[in-house]
């Protein structure tokens, strides 16, 4: 059983960035992959990227490929999203995302609200 | 393409069944994942594969596909199945991951 706990909420300014973190307990961390979603208020939920360990690489949408950056530290079994140049729009919930080898996401943080307002 | 699309809310009398669709190319090649989401909390898997439950998920929920619509069940639907629910797959190349729109559902 894996157990993603996010980091707090936080509130930013046009243009800054800001950067998540996703502590893993529970599990092989290498075995889930971490995957980030992210959920605008009274909106759906959007994949932002996630890592693929076969390749050891990260895969972005097209969307997110200029702005975030998805790192892991695997000695403190911490995954972070960094997200940059902050607009309005990016005002949503954060979530990442235990991926199981089918590829679906059976483990989920509890989200981080990230509010961007000037 | 590289989209999954769903009806945007479907209702179902308490116990009887619902189905919820979920269409896109992507599921020619690759079975969907089934997500509920509450209110304020994390989605949750519910379908995922050709038809696997994770633990603890309700025997009611099952998964079917036929070319590029998957489509989630609810047999004997309960009140507090009401809620917003979402499919997901990879695209077809294997490299992206997909959401649909969402589903609200209903229970009357």
């Amino acid at each position: 059983q894996v157990q993603l706990v996010q980091s707090g909420a936080e509130v930013k300014k046009p243009g800054s960035s800001v950067k998540v973190s996703c502590k893993a307990s529970g599990g092989t961390f290498s075995t889930y992959p971490v995957n980030w979603v992210r959920q605008a208020p009274g909106q759906g939920l959007e994949w932002m990227g996630g890592l693929v360990p076969i390749f050891d690489t990260t895969n972005y949408p097209q969307k997110f490929q200029d702005r975030v950056t998805l790192t892991t530290d695997e000695s403190t079994r911490t995954a972070y999203m960094e997200l940059s140049s902050l607009r309005s729009g990016d005002t949503a919930v954060y979530y990442c995302a235990a991926q199981n080898p089918g590829g679906y996401f059976d483990y989920w943080g509890q989200g981080t609200l990230v509010t961007v307002s000037s | 393409s590289s989209e999954l699309t769903q009806d945007p809310a479907v209702s179902v009398a308490l116990g009887q069944t619902v189905r919820i669709t979920c269409q896109g190319d992507s599921l020619r090649s690759s079975y969907a994942g089934w997500y509920q989401q509450k209110p304020g909390q994390a989605p949750l898997l519910v379908i995922y594969g050709k038809n696997n439950r994770p633990s603890g998920i309700p025997d009611r929920f099952s998964g079917s596909s036929s070319g590029n619509t998957a489509s989630l069940t609810i047999t004997g639907a309960q009140a507090e199945d009401e809620a917003d629910y979402y499919c997901n797959s990879r695209d077809s190349s294997g490299n992206l991951v997909l959401f649909g729109g969402g589903t609200k559902l209903t229970v009357l």
